[in-house]
């Protein structure tokens, strides 16, 4: 199993570009996240979804949108990028609230 | 809302000491997971704890869960170079349905 798949691994971004973060996973978890981690801290989560077609805000969301067509996919999208959203992202997924979270890699943005 | 906090931020130890990590939440919680972290790399799962009291032993590493399920703490024995990394709790968000709170997180590094 791959798990939990992000694409890309390195992005630099100019200020006002867009793009998407892709993640994908083949577990068949129905909850999906995505979190975003600055230099030497925590985690703090952007967005996250509990199904196909339903998504919700969690403590950072300004800035992103994100979409869930499918179980597999949670695309993240950063409209304008700003220097503020340099940061390593990470998409993660589980099974259920008790169960472990599995993680992507990560994409590591750079805007300038 | 609901507050995660870990001390210490940063410790460093010589390899053979102990270490320990202490997280502090907020509010009650029903259950709480650890994660390492390696350098440049992802949160990848240790351990869940449950039980009011819990008391989880991975090799070198104890877990323990306090009573009042308010706080957590890791503890390593004797630290080996292989230890090196950012070690976080994470709870269920209060009424949050199926969100993670990380805690501040604790930087590990081991010198020879």
């Amino acid at each position: 199993n791959a798990g939990v798949t992000q694409t890309p691994k390195f992005r630099i971004l100019k200020i006002g570009q867009s793009m998407t973060l892709q993640c994908t996973q083949d577990m068949n978890h129905n909850y999906m996240y995505w979190y975003r981690q600055d230099p030497g801290m925590g985690l703090k989560l952007i967005y996250y979804s509990v199904g196909a077609g339903i998504t919700d805000k969690g403590e950072v969301p300004n800035g992103y949108n994100v979409s869930r067509s499918t179980t597999e996919d949670f695309p993240l999208r950063l409209e304008l990028a700003a220097p503020s959203q340099t940061s390593v992202y990470f998409c993660a997924s589980l099974a259920t609230i008790m169960s472990p979270l599995h993680f992507g890699n990560g994409t590591r943005l750079t805007v300038t | 809302g609901q507050q995660v906090m870990q001390i210490p931020q940063y410790q460093h130890v010589q390899e053979g000491e102990d270490f320990t990590t202490y997280c502090n939440s907020s509010t009650t919680l029903s259950n709480i997971q650890w994660y390492k972290q390696r350098p440049g790399g992802h949160p990848v799962f240790l351990i869940q704890l449950v039980k009011s009291g819990e008391v989880k032993k991975q090799k070198r590493l104890t877990f323990q869960f306090g009573e009042a399920k308010k706080n957590s703490s890791l503890h390593i024995t004797a630290t080996q170079t292989t230890d090196v990394g950012t070690y976080f709790c994470a709870g269920p968000v209060t009424g949050g349905g199926n969100k993670l709170t990380f805690g501040t997180g604790t930087q590990l590094k081991v010198e020879l």
